[in-house]
């Protein structure tokens, strides 16, 4: 039973520049949230998603924007990128009817230069 | 507010103490659930375990036990004869639905095990 998968693992950008991550939840799950961690602190929930549509956001701008597909992946895009976007970037799946289990992937770390 | 405060930034045991790990949160909610998630180095959240606001009962998983105290706000962790793998980020975190569940973490406790 694959667990939550994250691709790619690394990846250095320099600012101004888009970046796109991408998750595959645990098979079975229908529910992808995306959360951004900081060195030395704790995740930040970014958004999640659920049947397609952002169901909820937390407190990130417009550059931060997501997808998710028919086959529940989802993808978290940032565009113009910060230096400030440095980050670990977790995602992680639950079902919608147990949500607030959530189960996470081992992270995308991005480094913006 | 909704908010989650682990006092302890750092801790270092040696192999085989008892360590407790403090975790206290704030919610309007009535109806919340609590976690805990161990972040080892490859940076992979494990989920440990959740509790909901209404079961106050103490939980036992083998070296791990839980203390939930809903009168002083509290959720914490204590590992029996800590291991050297057992050294990892603990993450206490807050899900109500005052704020659509989303989940708020603390900002961790690096626990240190020592041989």
């Amino acid at each position: 039973d694959a667990g939550v998968t994250q691709s790619p693992t690394h990846l250095i950008k320099t600012r101004g520049q888009q970046v796109t991550l991408r998750c595959s939840p645990k098979s079975g799950h229908d529910t992808v949230s995306w959360y951004q961690q900081a060195l030395g602190q704790g995740p930040q929930f970014i958004f999640q998603y659920y049947e397609e549509e952002e169901r909820q956001r937390g407190n990130f701008p417009d550059r931060f924007s997501g997808h998710q597909f028919p086959n529940y992946s989802s993808e978290l895009n940032v565009n113009a990128l910060l230096l400030g976007d440095s980050a670990l970037y977790l995602c992680a799946s639950s079902l919608m009817a147990d949500k607030e289990t959530q189960y996470f992937g081992p992270g995308t770390r991005l480094l913006v230069l | 507010a909704q908010k989650v405060t682990q006092a302890q930034t750092e801790i270092s045991v040696v192999e085989k103490e008892d360590v407790t790990l403090d975790c206290v949160y704030e919610t309007r909610d009535t109806t919340y659930y609590l976690f805990w998630y161990k972040q080892p180095p490859s940076g992979e959240l494990v989920f440990l375990i959740r509790r909901n606001s209404f079961d106050e009962q103490n939980e036992i998983s083998g070296r791990y036990s839980w203390n939930f105290q809903k009168s002083t706000s509290s959720f914490n962790f204590t590992i029996t004869a800590s291991q050297v793998v057992d050294s990892a980020v603990y993450f206490c975190a807050l899900s109500d639905e005052y704020n659509n569940n989303d989940m708020r973490f603390g900002a961790g406790t690096r626990l240190t095990v020592k041989p």
